[in-house]
């Protein structure tokens, strides 16, 4: 079955650490995002590639960084994490951003930091 | 401005009665409107969506929705709750022409025995 893949399910990292999350797809889409979701909220939006262009939202911590290196895989960098980042990191992907397009989630990531 | 407002963060339902989450949005353009539902540490599954065709709408598991323009709501229902239902349930909407998906703060759905 086409999916969104997210590896690995559970992470653990220590404080100021970096850590790498993975995201692949088979659905062939256009678009990728990332999400953070904390206990109890709404995902929030990090960024999101449309094919190689990478759109960052004004409000992501320069600590966050994304690489697309092909169309299926996109990761999640996180260069120094805090104990705020603890959090589930979820992919997205689109055929075609907003509008018409229909998101497709990942099972998510979650991240503890220790 | 593009909003998304789900009137109730948590709602108690018995199982086999009918459910109601309810969801009113602000938005400039024709937009695109989803129903997404979130089990304990899973990732979101898509319920149902409304891109500017029928106004009601039939989702997954039994869910339905009715755009209605002029209340700007689109509601989700189900006639008889099952205890599986028991999730948080996002609202999201998604206007014509850009990238951007608004969630709602979710409604947490409890099904009682």
């Amino acid at each position: 079955d086409a999916m969104v893949i997210q590896n690995p399910r559970y992470q653990v990292t220590q404080f100021g650490k970096p850590v790498t999350l993975s995201c692949s797809q088979t659905l062939n889409h256009n678009v990728m995002y990332w999400y953070q979701q904390k206990s109890s909220q709404a995902p929030k939006l990090l960024f999101h590639y449309y094919d190689k262009d990478f759109n960052n939202e004004a409000d992501t911590p320069d600590n966050f960084q994304s690489r697309r290196p092909n169309t299926s895989f996109c990761f999640l960098d996180i260069r120094s994490p805090g104990l705020g980042d603890a959090a589930m990191y979820l992919c997205a992907t689109s055929r075609d951003p907003g509008g018409l397009g229909t998101q497709y989630f990942g099972p998510g990531t979650r991240l503890t930091v220790l | 401005a593009q909003s998304v407002t789900q009137l109730d963060s948590h709602v108690s339902v018995s199982e086999g009665t009918p459910v109601l989450l309810r969801c009113n949005y602000s938005s400039s353009y024709s937009p695109s409107l989803f129903w997404y539902v979130q089990h304990p540490n899973k990732g979101l599954q898509l319920l149902l969506k409304y891109t500017s065709a029928a106004t009601l709408v039939k989702g997954i598991n039994g869910f339905e929705a009715e755009f209605k323009k002029s209340e700007t709501s689109f509601h989700l229902t189900k006639p008889s709750a099952h205890m599986s239902d028991a999730a948080e349930y996002f609202c999201v909407v998604s206007p014509s022409g850009t990238y951007k998906y608004i969630f709602g703060t979710g409604t947490r759905l409890k099904v009682l025995a």
